[in-house]
């Protein structure tokens, strides 16, 4: 099983529509979790990091933790073609490391 | 303040050969990480350096190497290059542990013939 894991899509979304990601890991102890979006041939960028329980808004942008169950999901609202993208999700796991899922390809249609 | 940088941006080498990738952190950060990407694994994890020292280290073999110095530059070598070490090379760098926000370069492409 792998520590952080990611449906790798794509999903499909229409444009103004909301995107839904969702992530599950494996460590129990691991405390904080990041998603990045990697535009093709480019580096990954941070888009928000959550370390509580609950949802963390900034824009457009909704990142959900739950720890009991094991889940991150982030929600990306009014969807635009420029957010067609790979989200990679990444959680801090054993021995203080930062592991990520093979991330999820985002379509955007106009 | 000046973002991640890393040199060079794209290598060509030949099976056997070695290489060396330079990465320099955002100023005041502490904490190198390097990372390999490919289409088939994904980002993997290399190895993580925090004030001059390997603090953790991925599965990969001891062709694998790194360091760091006292003004948080790191360098990572890989020697007697396999083909299926073609890949992209992030180097990301964060204030203290990289637990914290990991900030990424734009990446070393590495292409081995």
């Amino acid at each position: 099983q792998k520590e952080v894991e990611q449906n790798s899509g794509p999903l499909s979304v229409p444009e103004g529509a909301i995107a839904s990601l969702n992530c599950t890991y494996s460590d129990r102890g691991s405390q904080s979790f990041f998603w990045y979006r990697q535009y093709s041939g480019k580096s990954p960028e941070l888009i928000m990091f959550i370390y509580s329980n609950g949802d963390k808004e900034d824009g457009r942008f909704t990142a959900q933790l739950n720890k009991a169950s094991q889940y991150v999901s982030l929600l990306i609202r009014d969807s635009q073609p420029s957010d067609s993208a790979t989200y990679l999700c990444a959680g801090t796991t054993a021995g203080n490391k930062l592991t990520f899922g093979g991330g999820t390809r985002v379509l955007v249609k106009p | 303040k000046a973002g991640v940088t890393q040199t060079p941006r794209y290598l060509i080498k030949t099976r056997g050969q070695q290489v060396t990738l330079s990465c320099s952190p955002i100023s005041g950060h502490r904490s190198v990480s390097w990372y390999q990407q490919t289409p088939g694994q994904g980002l993997q994890f290399l190895f993580e350096y925090f004030s001059e020292t390997q603090r953790n280290k991925g599965n990969f073999p001891g062709r694998f190497s790194g360091r760091q110095f006292s003004n948080s530059r790191s360098e990572m070598n890989v020697s007697t290059l396999e083909l299926g070490d073609s890949a992209l090379y992030l180097c990301a760098s964060s204030p203290g542990p990289p637990t914290e926000t990991q900030y990424f370069g734009p990446g070393t492409r590495l292409l081995v013939l």
